[in-house]
């Protein structure tokens, strides 16, 4: 069964800071990867996706994941955190039949000043 | 402007009062799902539908129906909800089936069942 793990539940930085959000998955074909963000009271938005091609995936607000099929990994990166990046963090997999998205339990970011 | 809308964005209610919660989508999208999140948990799917009349299970659909009459609406229906269905729910819509397509998510519907 296709399953993702985001090991830290919470990640404080400092503004200006860079940032790395890990992602790990389980999933027996090529996955489909995403990564959302859910600013507090807000719905999910998507930072970006990975399908195929070039590894190195570019998204929205300046950030950027990097798939590496031999890690079974997908962290998300950005190398100068704003305060406006506060928010919770889901990386997800596309699991196939019925586009359900199998997500994993969130990382709450943090940013000190 | 391209969205999801749901109804209501909070909700309290007692055990065993039915409730119906609405999720409409203007983008003409074939899919439609929900969604509930927990604590530690992430998002789990409940039920989904590839298209009208074509509803299937999530993982997590114990308590829980849904309908798909209308292409833009999705209604998440709880017959007699009970206090573990405590949560927050998201409806979302891609234009397809297919595991490589982008899901757009309402804003959400946090329930609290007493």
């Amino acid at each position: 069964a296709q399953s993702v793990t985001q090991p830290d539940i919470h990640i404080t930085v400092s503004e200006g800071a860079s940032l790395e959000l890990r992602c790990n998955y389980s999933y027996g074909a090529t996955p489909y990867l995403f990564w959302y963000v859910q600013s507090p009271g807000q719905g999910l938005q998507l930072l970006l996706k990975y399908f195929s091609g070039d590894t190195l995936v570019q998204g929205i607000k300046g950030f950027e994941a990097e798939f590496k099929r031999s890690q079974s990994s997908f962290n998300l990166r950005k190398p100068s955190v704003h305060w406006s990046d506060a928010a919770e963090y889901f990386c997800a997999v596309g699991a196939g039949y019925g586009n359900k998205l199998v997500f994993g339990a969130g990382t709450i970011l943090r940013v000190k000043s | 402007e391209a969205q999801v809308t749901q109804n209501p964005r909070y909700l309290i209610t007692v055990t065993g009062k039915k409730l119906t919660v609405t999720c409409s989508q203007n983008m003409n999208h074939e899919y439609m799902s929900w969604y509930r999140q927990d604590p530690g948990l992430g998002l789990r799917q409940i039920y989904y539908s590839m298209n009208v009349e074509v509803t299937d299970k999530g993982d997590v659909p114990e308590g829980y129906k849904v309908s798909r009459k209308e292409k833009r609406n999705f209604p998440l229906i709880l017959e007699s909800p009970s206090p573990n269905q405590t949560s927050l729910y998201f409806c979302a819509s891609s234009p397809t089936q297919g595991a490589g397509y982008e899901q757009y998510f309402g804003p959400g519907t946090r329930l609290t069942v007493t």
